[in-house]
C-alpha cells in the first residue's frame, strides 16, 4: 500500500460522538486525500491537502473536517458522527507529476455509526 | 453531477474470455485517464493509465482504448482469469489541475468464472 497506513482499521461508534481517522505516509508526497466509498457511488472525495496546513473541500465535505500539521499525517474528523457517515474511508497520496496524477491508496478504515 | 459514467455495474465472464468495461466523461479538459483495480478488503491500486494523445495502451493482458471524439474510454482484459475478479474503477483528471484530483466512475464488479 505504497507506504500508507490508516488507523484505526475498523471502528464502531455511536451517533453524535466525535471520530478522528488518521492517515500516515512515509513517501513524503505533497498531496493527500480522504475518500469515502459506498456501494453505487464509487469513490467520492471528501477533502484533500496540497501541503502542510493547506486543505480544500471535495464533493462530499459536509460534516467532515481535516487537518494536516505535518507532511506525513492527514487527519479526518467527524465532529458529530451520523448514520449516513457509515462507510469505508480511504486515504490516498500523490505527487506532482507531469505524466499523470497517480494516486496511491491506503488499506481503508471501515466505520460503522450506530 | 456525475462527470464520469461507468458501465456495466457488474460483469460475469468465463475464464479465457474478454472483459470489457466502458467509461464516458463530460469534461473535455480531462487529460489523464487511469483505471484502478480493487480486491475485497483492500484499497484501490493503479492498474493502467492513458493520456489522450494515444488511442490505445496495452500492458500485458490489460488494454485501454481511448476515443477522444466520443469522450469515451474502455478497459479490455484479455484471457480473463479468476484472479482478475475484482472491482474496477475508471477515473479522469486534469494534469496540473488544482490538487491532482481524480474523478471516479461508480465501479464495475467483475467475476470471472471457471
Amino acid at each position: 500500500d505504497a507506504g500508507i497506513t490508516q488507523s484505526p482499521r475498523h471502528k464502531v461508534t455511536e451517533t453524535g460522538t466525535p471520530v478522528t481517522l488518521r492517515c500516515h505516509q512515509t513517501e513524503n508526497h505533497r498531496y493527500m486525500y480522504w475518500y469515502r466509498q459506498d456501494p453505487g457511488h464509487g469513490l467520492r472525495l471528501i477533502h484533500y491537502s496540497y501541503g502542510v496546513k493547506d486543505t480544500d473541500k471535495g464533493e462530499v465535505s459536509d460534516g467532515y473536517s481535516v487537518s494536516r500539521s505535518k507532511t506525513e499525517d492527514f487527519l479526518l474528523t467527524l465532529e458529530s458522527a451520523t448514520s449516513s457517515q457509515t462507510s469505508v474511508y480511504f486515504c490516498a497520496i500523490s505527487n506532482r507529476d507531469r505524466s499523470g496524477n497517480e494516486q496511491y491508496f491506503g488499506p481503508g478504515t471501515r466505520l460503522t455509526v450506530t | 453531477q456525475q462527470q464520469v459514467k461507468q458501465s456495466p455495474q457488474s460483469l460475469i465472464v468465463q475464464k479465457g474470455g474478454i472483459s470489457i468495461i466502458n467509461c464516458a466523461y463530460e469534461n473535455t479538459a480531462f487529460d489523464y485517464f487511469p483505471w484502478y483495480q480493487q480486491f475485497p478488503g483492500k484499497g484501490p491500486a493503479l492498474l493502467i493509465a492513458i493520456r489522450p494523445d494515444v488511442s490505445e495502451k496495452k500492458e500485458g493482458r490489460f488494454t485501454i482504448s481511448f476515443n477522444k471524439s466520443a469522450k469515451q474510454f474502455s478497459l479490455h482484459i484479455m484471457d480473463s482469469q479468476p484472479g482478475d475478479s475484482a472491482t474496477y474503477f475508471c477515473a479522469a483528471s486534469i494534469i496540473g489541475g488544482g490538487g491532482n484530483k481524480l474523478t471516479f466512475g461508480t465501479g464495475t464488479q467483475l467475476k470471472v468464472e471457471l
